[in-house]
Parts: structure tokens; sequence; C-alpha cells
């Protein structure tokens, strides 16, 4: 399974843009890139993903560096509910393998 | 929109005991995986099944089974339980297409004493 690195925490005030990085320099090109996010004691909440291009959804957008070595979750404007922690996956499709994820606190 | 249900969502059982959870997924979700969270863990990959068949092997072990029925639900069974089976598991479903991403049940947690 292909390694992902992220920070083990980051910090947020409320209401301010959170860019959370993820760096998968082992990534193959067959990779989709999915991000998941985990409130305590809830399973794992779909966030977003992609391939190559830059994706944008309802809840983040997801930045995509050209060489695909790294990508970037971005919460356009942090919410309370926002805090949890993130995990960043690289899939091939139907495998699905979680490092370990970055946890965000949003500081109200 | 229906989304993938777990029962039990509380078990509690005593070392040597077995238990068996099972899974629910999303109507049309052909695949379907077992996580297993540790207490400040992260959510560790278990097994998968696509159409009844076991579809990708993690970390196991070999007291536990599982399997995929005919209606797509899933069910792990656990035997000889130990202490450290004491976890949450979740169980997730997905469509076949490369890029369906998954979809996560609120978990069972299992106490073992």
């Amino acid at each position: 399974d292909a390694k992902t690195t992220q920070p083990n925490s980051m910090e947020s005030n409320e209401e301010e843009p959170v860019h959370l990085p993820c760096n998968h320099s082992t990534i193959s090109g067959t990779d989709y890139i999915h991000w998941y996010r985990q409130l305590p004691s809830q399973g794992p909440e779909y966030v977003i993903h992609g391939l190559t291009s830059n994706v944008n959804n309802r809840m983040a957008s997801l930045a995509i560096a050209e060489d695909r070595k790294s990508s970037t979750l971005i919460l356009h404007r942090a919410t309370l509910r926002d805090a949890a922690v993130y995990y960043c996956i690289l899939s091939p499709g139907n495998q699905f393998y979680f490092g370990t994820g970055t946890s965000l606190t949003v500081i109200p | 929109a229906a989304g993938v249900i777990q029962s039990p969502r509380h078990l509690i059982k005593e070392k040597r005991e077995t238990a068996t959870l099972k899974c629910y997924p999303i109507p049309r979700h052909d695949t379907v995986y077992w996580y297993q969270q540790g207490p400040g863990q992260d959510p560790q990959f278990l097994i998968s099944f696509y159409e009844k068949m076991q579809s990708d092997k993690g970390s196991i072990p070999d007291r536990f089974s599982a399997q995929q029925f005919s209606d797509y639900h899933s069910e792990l069974n656990m035997s000889s339980l130990e202490l450290g089976d004491s976890a949450l598991y979740f169980c997730a479903s997905s469509s076949r297409d490369r890029d369906s991403p998954l979809h996560f049940g609120n978990g069972t947690r299992l106490t073992v004493t």
C-alpha cells in the first residue's frame, strides 16, 4: 500500500481557511487521492477525492500537485464542526489503507 | 439517503467467547470492507469482499473470519475473543467503480472483559 505522510496535528481559527497537506512521493499513476475525516467515536466520513485535476465539492477543495507527489485539502472556512482527524489515502481502486492522519483543532 | 447499517452498536463479551458483527451496505453497493480501530489508533483494514468473494486481506487474525452473502450484507465472526480485541469495528461499502469512495457505518463497539 502506498504511503502518505501528514502532520500529526494542526490548529486553525474558526472561519479561517485551513490547508491540510499530504505527501505521497511513491504514488503510482493509477492511485486516486482520497480524503476522509473522523470525529470521535464515529465512522470515517468521505470528504473528497481526485486523480490528477483539482476538485471542488460542497465540503472542501482538493489541490493536487502537478507531479502528484503531494496534495492539499482546503477547508475554505473552518467551523467548530470541522474539528476531526483527517486522513489522506491513496487508492488504486477498491483498496483503502489508513495511515496516521492529521488531528485538526479549530479555535473559536 | 440510505447509509451503511451495522449491528449491534455495542457488544460486550467475555474472553474466549465468540461474536458476530453484521454489516448492511448501501443499496447497489457490491463491495464491503471491515476495519478495526483500537483506542487512540487509526483504522486498520481487516478484509474486503466483492460479489461475495474475498477481495483483499489485511491484518485480520486467524481467529476472525468473514463472509459476504447473496444480498451483499456481510458478517464478521470473531472467536476465542481476547482483551485486545476490544475496539470499534467499522464496515464500509462502495461500488466497484475504480474511483468510488467508501461510505462507512457508525461502527460496532466491542468490549471484551
